[in-house]
């Protein structure tokens, strides 16, 4: 049973666009939500991650939007340009003794030049 | 410095072959992971080390063995591998066994023939 649910699988945005990757939880328990950037080839890079008791993060061009009664968090790329095209996960974490990292399944993000 | 190095970057090995990977980071933390990453999927976690000592054992095959000689070194050591364990092997660090964040090293590029 996957318990963090990440969408669209792929995107395809133009120069200086908005990118919006979304995430669903299904444990309460899970206090931790980051985003991770992966080039090909290369380990995941941590971008962001936000906690429940806020509902935006913002750092640069990347912000976390997060809804705690919907269970989703989203990340958002403002001006999007072709460096950031990658693999991006959403993860959760907290849950549990071992507070490990419950992983989304990627989203491939192209963005056009 | 938030960096976490992986040697090597490549390796093709037989199946009869014995070989190590190794992780070292040098930001005082004091958890350790391995991952394994198979190609457009998450990290798998397999196993993490907490203060030097295995913690958390995926129910991964014997044939991968870790160990911890120190708090800034991990290895991994492979044995009689199978074509399908051929994956992008990750290590991650963080700050202590409850701390969420985690850095990951650039990887090993694993290919068992």
């Amino acid at each position: 049973q996957q318990q963090v649910k990440q969408s669209p699988q792929s995107l395809i945005v133009q120069k200086g666009g908005i990118s919006i990757i979304n995430c669903a939880y299904e444990n309460t328990a899970f206090d931790y939500f980051p985003w991770y950037q992966q080039f090909p080839g290369k380990g995941p890079a941590l971008l962001i991650a936000i906690r429940p008791d806020v509902s935006e993060k913002k750092e640069g061009r990347f912000t976390i939007s997060f809804n705690k009664s919907a269970k989703q968090f989203s990340l958002h790329i403002m001006d999007s340009q072709p460096g950031d095209s990658a693999t991006y996960f959403c993860a959760a974490g907290g849950a549990g003794n071992n507070r490990k990292l419950i992983w989304g399944l990627g989203t491939s993000l192209a963005v056009n030049p | 410095d938030t960096e976490v190095t992986q040697t090597p970057k490549h390796l093709v090995m037989g199946m009869t072959n014995k070989k190590s990977l190794k992780c070292e980071q040098h930001m005082g933390h004091r958890a350790m992971y391995w991952y394994k990453q198979k190609a457009k999927k998450p990290p798998e976690l397999m196993f993490v080390y907490s203060y030097e000592k295995l913690s958390i054992n995926e129910s991964v095959p014997s044939r991968f063995s870790p160990e911890c000689p120190n708090s800034s070194l991990l290895n991994l050591h492979l044995h009689a591998l199978q074509p399908e364990d051929s994956a992008l092997y990750l290590c991650a660090s963080s700050l202590g066994p409850n701390t969420d964040t985690q850095y990951f090293g650039p990887g090993t590029r694993l290919t068992v023939l």
